[in-house]
């Protein structure tokens, strides 16, 4: 069956250190991914949308990496500040499914003063 | 520009009791979509609107039915409320569905179900 996973334990990194999330994901051939960050009480926001052909994507301190290979993305954040402590939300177009966006069930991220 | 709005932020059901749950958006978008949260379970979509007249299920439409009012507007209706629909609804919008569009969400209506 169809399954993307990212890791369900909250990630704490101490503030200045970069952060990097996991985004796994089997039985799908994704033509594109995109990483959405969410806060408390708020809907996801957009971030990034990586395509399949392209192997690394940057905006500011952010970067995503897609290996299709491996059928795995990266998410780093250089230089954590506890700004960027939320919830990352991993989502990618699900095969078959007509453009139908398939979401993550998000990681945790706690950066520390 | 106010994005997406929903309407409300909470509500309070009774077994049974039925209702409906408001979506706008002003940024001229065609496609836009109904999705639960629940911990753990990611974001999972419910319904979704691909143009104005159209309206098509998602992963889990059982219980629900939806509305595409105008271009504008797309509510989602709770017929016969369940606690398994105890949950954070979210709405969302994009320029152009299956595209590679990145989708614009509201802040949420959390829905408790007794």
């Amino acid at each position: 069956s169809q399954k993307i996973e990212q890791n369900s334990e909250a990630l704490n990194i101490q503030e200045g250190k970069t952060a990097t999330l996991t985004c796994n994901y089997t039985n799908y051939s994704p033509a594109y991914l995109q990483w959405y960050r969410q806060d408390p009480g708020r809907g996801p926001v957009f971030l990034l949308l990586i395509r399949e052909n392209e192997k690394e994507k940057r905006k500011e301190r952010l970067k995503v990496t897609f290996d299709t290979t491996l059928k795995q993305s990266l998410f780093h954040i250089t230089a954590s500040q506890p700004a960027d402590s939320a919830t990352y939300l991993c989502a990618l177009e699900g095969a078959n499914q007509g453009g139908k966006l398939i979401f993550g069930q998000g990681t945790e991220l706690s950066v520390k003063p | 520009n106010a994005g997406v709005t929903q309407t409300p932020k909470f509500q309070v059901l009774k077994t049974g009791q039925s209702m409906t749950l408001q979506c706008a958006q002003d940024m001229n978008h065609n496609s836009m979509y109904w999705y639960r949260q629940d911990p753990g379970m990611g974001l999972r979509l419910i319904y979704y609107s691909a143009s104005e007249g159209t309206t098509d299920k998602g992963e889990v439409p059982n219980g629900y039915n939806v509305s595409r009012l105008n271009k504008r507007e797309f509510s989602l209706r709770l017929e016969s409320a369940a606690p398994s629909q105890t949950s954070v609804y979210f709405c969302a919008s994009s320029v152009l569905r299956g595209k590679d569009e990145k989708l614009f969400f509201g802040s949420g209506t959390q829905l408790s179900v007794l």
